[in-house]
């Protein structure tokens, strides 16, 4: 079915260190991107957006960078957890189409102490 | 605010038999969205319903299907049931501000499907 990419499906980092998970997208269309995190037996978890006329937006310890001349996206994290642990999605939303957000395969994240 | 609630959590049926899924949004959001989640497929899109009116279909075959009610809850049925229906399937709610493709989606714990 309809999905975007991902580059890496598992990302093992040291607790203190910066983690970096990136996301391709399939439609030049799209105007909004979010990142959500899913842990175990959760539903995802909202944790950043950014609409198409931004390429960068900051959160707390979370920065999205959107570049759409290549469609990529990707969530930064500063100074990662254990509790960042968790399964990441890149999730894109065509104006056209509502409310349908098209989620790529995800990421697991891995946060060694 | 409470957030998204579904029920029930865990569901065990046999082939061929129906379900229905129920799923309360955040109190003021008026769309309701959802999602099947599997290993192999990962999240895909069902359908949304807004003002109790299907405005956005996935590609799911006629077995499933849902709807709203005037306070905004949602449910969705699957009928004829089978092995790969079984699947984690969530639930989420936003505001409608007017511009449906920038609404953010909040999601719900999901109902855990098992078909034998």
């Amino acid at each position: 079915g309809e999905s975007v990419g991902l580059h890496l499906p598992t990302l093992s980092v040291q607790e203190g260190d910066n983690s970096i998970i990136n996301c391709a997208y399939s439609n030049s269309a799209s105007d909004y991107f979010i990142w959500y995190k899913q842990e175990s037996g959760k539903g995802p978890q909202f944790i950043i957006d950014i609409r198409s006329n931004m390429d960068k937006r900051q959160g707390q310890r979370v920065t999205v960078l959107l570049n759409k001349t290549v469609k990529h996206l990707s969530l930064q994290i500063a100074a990662t957890q254990p509790g960042d642990s968790a399964v990441y999605f890149c999730a894109e939303n065509s104006g056209n189409q509502g409310g349908k957000l098209i989620f790529g395969q995800g990421t697991e994240l891995s946060v060694k102490p | 605010k409470a957030g998204v609630t579904q029920t029930p959590r865990y569901l065990i049926k046999t082939r061929g038999q129906q379900v229905t899924l129920s799923c309360s949004p955040i109190s003021g959001h008026r769309s309701v969205s959802w999602y099947q989640q599997t290993p192999g497929q990962g999240l895909q899109f069902l359908f949304e319903y807004f003002s109790e009116t299907q405005r956005n279909k996935g590609n799911f075959p006629g077995r499933f299907s849902g709807r709203q009610f005037s306070n905004s809850r949602s449910e969705m049925n699957v009928s004829t049931l089978e092995l790969g229906d079984s699947a984690l399937y969530l639930c989420a709610s936003s505001l409608v501000t007017g511009r449906p493709s920038t609404d953010t989606q909040y999601f719900g714990p999901g109902t855990r499907l098992t078909v034998l």
